[in-house]
């Protein structure tokens, strides 16, 4: 079975420093994987995907993440955080293979910024 | 493009009553999901509909909640006798094909609180 792991449940960062969001998933074969970001009381906007093409992916709002097949992991990052920025962000993977569609998230990390 | 639409946004309501939520996809999208969210997780994957089929439920969706996409269009949610433990926020979701190659795209979210 898939799963995510999102270290760390609150990240806070200055305003104009490096957001870093770590997530991690276990699966056998690499699967598809997504950053959602949701603001307080909304739902979920997708950021950006990974479909086994380029490995690095860049997404909306400045963020970008880095498929590594070896370190299993697929993190999130943006050179200089925004206010705007803050939010919970959750990273997502869904089985690879035709037909694939069940999502499968982490816990969350809420990303505070400091003015 | 109107993106997913869900209502009521929010319900409160007393244990035992039921209650029903309802979804409006983003047109052409013939996939539609439910999703339930509890603070601090991540959403959790409830059940999926491809057109007015119902393709899988999770073992999360007890006999009190039912699900239904009739004509492949908008989709209602009911939970029946509700308990406390059913509060949370419910999310649709929609896309164009399996999630491999097609984004999901979530609505606003429904948050039900049970008294």
């Amino acid at each position: 079975a898939q799963s995510v792991t999102q270290l760390g449940s609150h990240v806070s960062v200055s305003e104009g420093a490096l957001v870093l969001l770590r997530c991690n998933y276990s699966s056998s074969v690499p699967p598809y994987l997504f950053w959602y970001v949701q603001y307080p009381n909304q739902g979920l906007q997708l950021l950006l995907k990974y479909t086994s093409a380029a490995t690095l992916v860049k997404g909306i709002n400045g963020f970008e993440a880095e498929f590594k097949k070896s370190e299993t992991s697929f993190h999130l990052t943006k050179p200089s955080a925004h206010m705007s920025d803050a939010a919970e962000y959750f990273c997502a993977v869904i089985p690879s293979g035709a037909g694939s569609y069940q999502l499968t998230f982490g816990k969350g990390t809420k990303l505070s910024v400091i003015p | 493009d109107t993106g997913v639409s869900q209502n009521p946004r929010h319900k409160i309501t007393k244990r035992g009553q039921n209650v029903t939520f309802r979804c409006d996809p983003i047109s052409e999208h013939n996939r539609l999901y439910w999703y339930r969210q509890t603070l601090g997780q991540g959403p959790e994957f409830l059940t999926y509909f491809q057109n007015e089929a119902q393709l899988e439920k999770s073992r999360l969706l007890s006999d009190r909640f039912s699900a239904e996409r009739p004509k492949g269009s908008f989709s209602t949610l009911e939970i029946q006798r509700t308990e406390q433990g059913d509060s949370a926020m419910y999310l649709c979701a929609s896309s164009t094909g399996p999630g491999d190659g097609n984004t999901i795209y979530f609505g606003e979210g429904s948050w039900l609180t049970v008294v």
